[in-house]
């Protein structure tokens, strides 16, 4: 049972160049989120979505588009990286009504 | 979404108890209170959640006074790896969106 697991654990791109970071889950899970944290700083939320083929934007969605075409998967995309989305990334996931919410190990990306 | 406030920061030594409290002025009545961990570098983990008095598991202690407007997260005698960040958060189990304020970050010493 792995849980939530993010690919890759660490990532270096160029400005301007785009990636997808993968989320998955294996505890079917209806609810999926993407985090991004700053040095210091508290998790904000980029999207989620509530089931397959849903999606919905958090507080922070400028510059990132995300797709759930699997119920255990969540993608999340960088179309044209830029250095102000250098961060950690971290994904989670829960079901609906439940208080916990498990989240994976973290994405380093760091944008030059 | 109901706001929360935590103080920034705190210390505290070895085998003190740590005392954490999170105002939640416009707590809804469906809302509950729900606290997480953070240790660096790694995703947040759920400690315990709570709607109203006291709530208490292996890891921790929530309590919540009548008015619910506020909430006290207790750790009984820290040790040094409970140095972390923990987060208030506020929510009905209808809410979709999991929203982290600042978190407090609490220093153990030995």
């Amino acid at each position: 049972n792995a849980g939530v697991t993010q690919t890759p654990k660490f990532r270096v791109l160029k400005t301007g160049q785009s990636m997808t970071l993968l989320c998955a889950q294996d505890m079917n899970h209806e609810y999926m989120y993407w985090y991004r944290q700053d040095p210091g700083m508290g998790l904000r939320l980029i999207h989620y979505s509530v089931g397959e083929g849903t999606t919905a934007k958090g507080e922070v969605p400028d510059g990132y588009n995300v797709s759930r075409l699997k119920k255990q998967n969540f993608l999340l995309g960088l179309e044209s990286a830029a250095p102000s989305q250098t961060s950690v990334y971290f994904c989670a996931s829960s079901f609906p009504g439940e208080a916990e919410a498990f989240f994976g190990q973290g994405t380093r990306l760091t944008v030059v | 979404l109901a706001k929360t406030t935590q103080p920034i920061s705190m210390d505290s030594y070895e085998g003190q108890e740590v005392n954490i409290t999170c105002s939640h002025n416009n707590i809804a009545t469906n809302d509950y209170i729900t606290w997480y961990q953070q240790f660096p570098s790694q995703g947040p983990r759920f400690i315990i959640q709570g709607y109203k008095t006291k709530v208490t598991n292996e890891v921790a202690s929530l309590f919540i006074p009548a008015d619910r407007k506020s909430s006290t997260l207790s750790l009984p005698r820290v040790s040094l790896s409970d140095t972390a960040v923990y987060y208030c958060l506020v929510g009905s189990h209808n809410t979709d969106k999991l929203i982290f304020g600042t978190g407090t970050r609490l220093q153990v010493f030995p």
